[in-house]
C-alpha cells in the first residue's frame, strides 16, 4: 500500500537553512504537498509540486522532487523562530477521489 | 470568512459513551474528510465524502460512522467510545478540479480523550 515516511525531528539555529526530507511509494501521484501545523491548529498548505517538475521555488521555500527515487524535500532558507512547527509531506493517491496520504510529520525546532 | 468549523474543541468521554463531532464548511466544497492524528503517526483518513449523500471508508473507519445530508455538514459519530479512540480529530474540505492541485482546508481540530 501507499506509505509516506519522514524523520520525526529536526533542530536548527535561527538564520540557518532547514531541509526536511520525505519518501513516498505511490508512483501514480500527480501532486506532492507540504503542509505546516502550528501548535493547537489544523494543517495549512505551504506549497505543492506537480509530479512532472523537479524543483519549485516560492520565496524562502524550495521544493525538490526526485521522482526516480521517490524523494521529496523542503528547504527553508533563513529559518526563523516562527517557522517552528510540524511539517507534513503528502501525496495524492492518484485515484478518482484524490485522497491525500500524509507522512508522519517532522517537528522543526528553531533555536534563537 | 469561517472556512471549516469544528466543534467541540475538547471533550472527555467515558468508555462506552457516544458522541458526535461536528464539522461544517461554508466554501461550497464537495469533498470532505475526517482524519485522526496520533503522535508520531501522522494523519490517518477515517471517512470521506465526495458530495451530499455519498460517503466512503478511509484507512481507519472501525468504530466510527458518518453522514452527509448536506454539502455543508459532515458529522462524525462515535457509538461506543474506546480508549484507542483518544486522538485529535481533524475535519477537512476541498474542491478538486481536473488539472489543479487539491488544496485541503482544515478545521482547528477536536481533542478527544476516552477514559
Amino acid at each position: 500500500g501507499e506509505d509516506v515516511e519522514q524523520s520525526l525531528f529536526l533542530s536548527v539555529r535561527e538564520g540557518d537553512s532547514s531541509v526536511i526530507n520525505c519518501t513516498y511509494t505511490d508512483s501514480s501521484s500527480t501532486y506532492l504537498y507540504w503542509y505546516k501545523q502550528e501548535p493547537g491548529a489544523g494543517l495549512q498548505l505551504l506549497t505543492y509540486i506537480f509530479s512532472n517538475m523537479d524543483m519549485k521555488q516560492d520565496q524562502r521555500l524550495t521544493v525538490l522532487l526526485n521522482k526516480k527515487d521517490k524523494h521529496l524535500s523542503l528547504r527553508i532558507a533563513d529559518t526563523q523562530t516562527g517557522d517552528s512547527a510540524i511539517y507534513f509531506c503528502a501525496e495524492n493517491d492518484g485515484g478518482a477521489t484524490n485522497k491525500l496520504i500524509f507522512g508522519t510529520g517532522t517537528l522543526l525546532a528553531v533555536q534563537p | 470568512n469561517a472556512g471549516v468549523t469544528q466543534t467541540p474543541k475538547f471533550r472527555i468521554l467515558k468508555i462506552g459513551q457516544s458522541m458526535t463531532l461536528q464539522c461544517a464548511q461554508d466554501m461550497n466544497h464537495n469533498y470532505m474528510y475526517w482524519y485522526r492524528q496520533d503522535p508520531g503517526m501522522g494523519l490517518k483518513l477515517i471517512y470521506y465524502s465526495v458530495g451530499a449523500g455519498i460517503t466512503d471508508k478511509g484507512e481507519v473507519p472501525n468504530g466510527y460512522n458518518v453522514s452527509r445530508s448536506t454539502t455543508e455538514d459532515f458529522p462524525l459519530r462515535l457509538e461506543l467510545a474506546a480508549p484507542s479512540q483518544t486522538s485529535v480529530y481533524f475535519c477537512a474540505s476541498s474542491s478538486p478540479q481536473a488539472g489543479t492541485n487539491e488544496k485541503l482546508f482544515f478545521g482547528s481540530g477536536t481533542q478527544l480523550s476516552v477514559l
